[in-house]
C-alpha cells in the first residue's frame, strides 16, 4: 500500500513569508509526528497528533510554527514570518497507534530552504 | 552532553567488513529505535528494541538496559549499506522520543 507522502518535497520562500507543509499518512494510521532535521543532525522532535488532537507540541520552537490535522489523517505544518534558520527538512512519521509500541513510518521529507 | 550519543559519527570500510556502530544514552527508555537514512532523507526502520537482540537478514541489533548502550551489527557489509544510521530513543517519562545525530557509513567496492 502507499507510504507516507510529504509535499512539496522542496520549497524555497524567502525571508518573513509564509509557508505550509503537507502530510500524508498512512491510511489508517492515528498517530502522526513532525520532525525537523537540519543538516549534520539527527531528526528533532517538533509535534505528535493522535487523532485530530495535538497529543504533545512540547517540540514547536515558537509561536511562529503550527500545525493542524482537522480530519485525523492529512496534517499540515504551518510556519509564518520564517527566517533563515528554519531552513531544514521536515519529516513526517505516521504509526497505527500512539507511543513506543508501534513502528513509525517515515514520509521522504520537505526541504525547506529560506533565502 | 547529548541524551543519545552515536560513535563512531563517521565510517568507511571495506566491502565484507564486519560493522559496529554503537548508541549510548542517559535517560530512562522504554524502548530504542534503529533508523537507516540513505541520501535524499528517505527513514526507514530497522529495529525497535526494548531488550535483548534481534536480528534481521545481515543485521543485527542489541540492547543492554543496565549500561543504557546499544548496538547495530553489520555481517558482509555492501556498498548498499552505505547510509546514515540513526539511533532514537523513547523516554520513559513522557514517551518522547530523542534521535541521535547519526552514523554515516560508507562501504567502498
Amino acid at each position: 500500500g502507499a507510504g507516507v507522502s510529504q509535499t512539496p518535497s522542496n520549497k524555497v520562500t524567502e525571508k518573513g513569508k509564509y509557508v505550509e507543509l503537507r502530510c500524508d499518512p498512512i491510511s489508517g494510521h492515528t498517530a502522526l509526528y513532525w520532525y525537523r532535521q537540519s543538516l549534520g543532525q539527527g531528526p528533532e522532535f517538533l509535534i505528535y497528533f493522535q487523532g485530530t488532537g495535538a497529543a504533545d507540541d512540547s517540540g514547536l520552537p515558537n509561536d511562529r510554527f503550527f500545525a493542524v490535522r482537522p480530519e485525523g489523517s492529512v496534517s499540515t505544518l504551518k510556519i509564518q514570518r520564517t527566517e533563515r534558520g528554519d531552513s531544514a527538512v521536515y519529516l513526517c512519521a505516521s504509526s497505527l497507534r500512539g507511543g513506543q509500541a508501534y513502528e513509525q513510518y517515515f514520509g521522504p521529507g520537505t526541504r525547506l530552504t529560506v533565502t | 552532553k547529548n541524551e543519545v550519543e552515536q560513535s563512531p559519527q563517521n565510517l568507511t570500510a571495506q566491502e565484507g567488513e564486519f560493522i559496529t556502530i554503537n548508541c549510548s544514552y542517559s535517560v530512562g527508555i522504554s524502548a530504542l529505535h534503529w533508523l537507516q537514512q540513505h541520501p535524499g532523507g528517505g527513514i526507514v526502520s530497522l529495529f525497535m528494541l526494548s531488550s535483548g537482540k534481534k536480528k534481521h537478514g545481515r543485521l543485527i541489533a542489541t540492547i543492554n538496559i543496565q549500561e543504557k548502550h546499544s548496538s547495530l551489527h553489520i555481517t558482509a557489509s555492501h556498498p548498499r549499506d552505505s547510509a546514515v544510521y540513526i539511533c532514537a530513543v523513547f523516554m520513559n517519562r513522557d514517551d518522547k522520543i530523542i534521535f541521535g545525530k547519526g552514523t554515516r557509513l560508507h562501504i567502498l567496492p
